[in-house]
């Protein structure tokens, strides 16, 4: 298994749908996991921190699965400004380094 | 409070030449990293330091030079560029006991 692997999409949703990407990391000893957003031609920007099962911020709920080693995001009420490519963010194996790895990203575009 | 900041923030160079990318954080967080990115590759890890004086080697190290004399700083050189490094390179830094990374808004270099 791939250290952090992502759904390839690309995504294409009407605004107001509910649409949700998951990612499945190999670490099993990894205990944070992070979703970034990434608009077009922009910086990686923290989205969600996830340290246990899952945490919920407004339309935006992070699930995270400790047996099958998958995260989930799921996106509520999508709207037009949602358009971005979301990045599933996994810590390095062992050592103190706060190095992370970075999945290839979904791309979502909200449709109006 | 600026954050990182990254310059220049193009760049067009010729292919042999050396090339230096700046980042500069207005915090003092220890850990500072360089990524480039590349469609189908997402972001890799180029360096990163963990303190003023200490730096090592990430996923793709070849071809590039970093140095951190002081905090704030950790300029990224190309001693000889090469048209594979043809990139948009990201700055980044996190806090002690931390994971979540802030990035600087990149820079986009082309080499010919």
């Amino acid at each position: 298994r791939k250290e952090v692997e992502q759904d390839p999409g690309p995504f294409n949703v009407p605004e107001g749908a509910t649409v949700a990407f998951n990612c499945t990391y190999s670490n099993s000893a990894s205990q944070s996991f992070f979703w970034y957003r990434q608009d077009c031609r922009k910086e990686p920007k923290l989205l969600m921190s996830v340290y246990s099962s899952g945490n919920e911020d407004g339309r935006f709920t992070a699930q995270l699965n400790r047996a099958s080693q998958y995260i989930s995001l799921l996106i509520r009420d999508s709207k037009l400004s949602d358009s971005a490519t979301y990045l599933c963010v996994v810590p390095n194996s062992g050592g103190s380094n706060y190095k992370l790895t970075f999945g290839k990203g979904t791309l979502l575009t909200v449709n109006p | 409070d600026a954050g990182i900041t990254q310059s220049p923030r193009y760049k067009i160079t010729e292919t042999g030449r050396q090339v230096t990318l700046m980042c500069h954080q207005t915090w003092s967080h220890s850990y500072m990293f360089w990524y480039r990115q590349d469609l189908g590759h997402g972001l890799r890890l180029i360096y990163y330091s963990a303190a003023a004086d200490i730096t090592d080697k990430g996923e793709v190290p070849d071809g590039y030079v970093v140095s951190r004399s002081k905090t704030e700083n950790f300029p990224l050189t190309l001693e000889s560029a090469t048209r594979s490094q043809t990139s948009v390179y990201f700055c980044a830094a996190t806090g002690d006991a931390s994971y979540e990374q802030y990035f600087g808004p990149g820079t986009r270099l082309t080499v010919t």
